[in-house]
């Protein structure tokens, strides 16, 4: 079965500064896709930014970046020039392609990362 | 564009009382739906997932049960509420692009 794991329960950044989160995935399937959804205190669950397997680029979206690293199943955010909204709780997610056929495709998530920003 | 519609988005219900949570989907047509709870301070998990109208799975044993009577309206329900089942329900679809979307969630406390 497919797991996540996200070891730091707590991060804090300063204002403009630069901040990664890391995220470590198990998967015996080589097609999938990865996800990154920010969880603010209104508990709205926001896409951030996803990867897939196949393509060897990082995904970057405005201030926050990827470094997918397919071999060492690792997935971490990198979230530069941090603003006051970008505080919330992080969760690295994964799903497995729809090339594998069955139709759950469900979302694995971590146990996030609550990310604090110091003015 | 498509949309998701979770409501209520506050809930207060007395142990042993029933429950009926809705979601419903616009803009796309045969979407897989999911259910998630999310405990305080702790991650998603999934409850249920449907591919189709009448078709649900279960994740979890539990005192909840979800049904699909139309393509695009997922319902969790409950005959009688659990302190346990205390949390925040998150009403999800997806598509074979692998993005998910969310609903705004529900918060449901059983008192």
């Amino acid at each position: 079965a497919q797991t996540v794991t996200q070891s730091q329960p707590e991060m804090s950044v300063q204002e403009a500064e630069t901040v990664t989160l890391s995220c470590t995935y198990d998967t015996s399937e080589s097609d999938y896709y990865l996800f990154w959804y920010k969880q603010p205190p209104s508990r709205q669950m926001i896409l951030v930014i996803r990867q897939e397997a196949y393509k060897q680029q990082n995904a970057t979206e405005n201030r926050f970046s990827v470094n997918f690293q397919k071999a060492a199943k690792s997935f971490s955010l990198k979230i530069s020039d941090s603003q006051l909204g970008d505080a919330a709780m992080y969760f690295c997610a994964y799903r497995r392609s729809f090339n594998y056929g069955g139709a759950t495709n469900k979302l694995i998530f971590g146990t996030g990362t609550l990310l604090a920003v110091q003015p | 564009s498509q949309t998701i519609h979770q409501w209520p988005a506050t809930l207060v219900q007395p142990v042993g009382s029933p429950l009926s949570l809705e979601c419903t989907v616009e803009g796309t047509s045969n979407p897989n739906l999911y259910w998630y709870r999310q405990a305080a301070g702790r991650g998603l998990q999934l409850l249920f997932y449907s591919v189709g109208i009448g078709q649900i799975s279960s994740e979890v044993p539990q005192n909840l049960s979800a049904s699909r009577p139309q393509d695009r309206q997922f319902i969790l329900s409950s005959k009688k509420l659990l302190l346990s089942d205390s949390g925040f329900y998150l009403c999800a679809w997806s598509d074979r692009g692998g993005g998910y979307t969310f609903g705004s969630g529900t918060r449901l406390t059983v008192v």
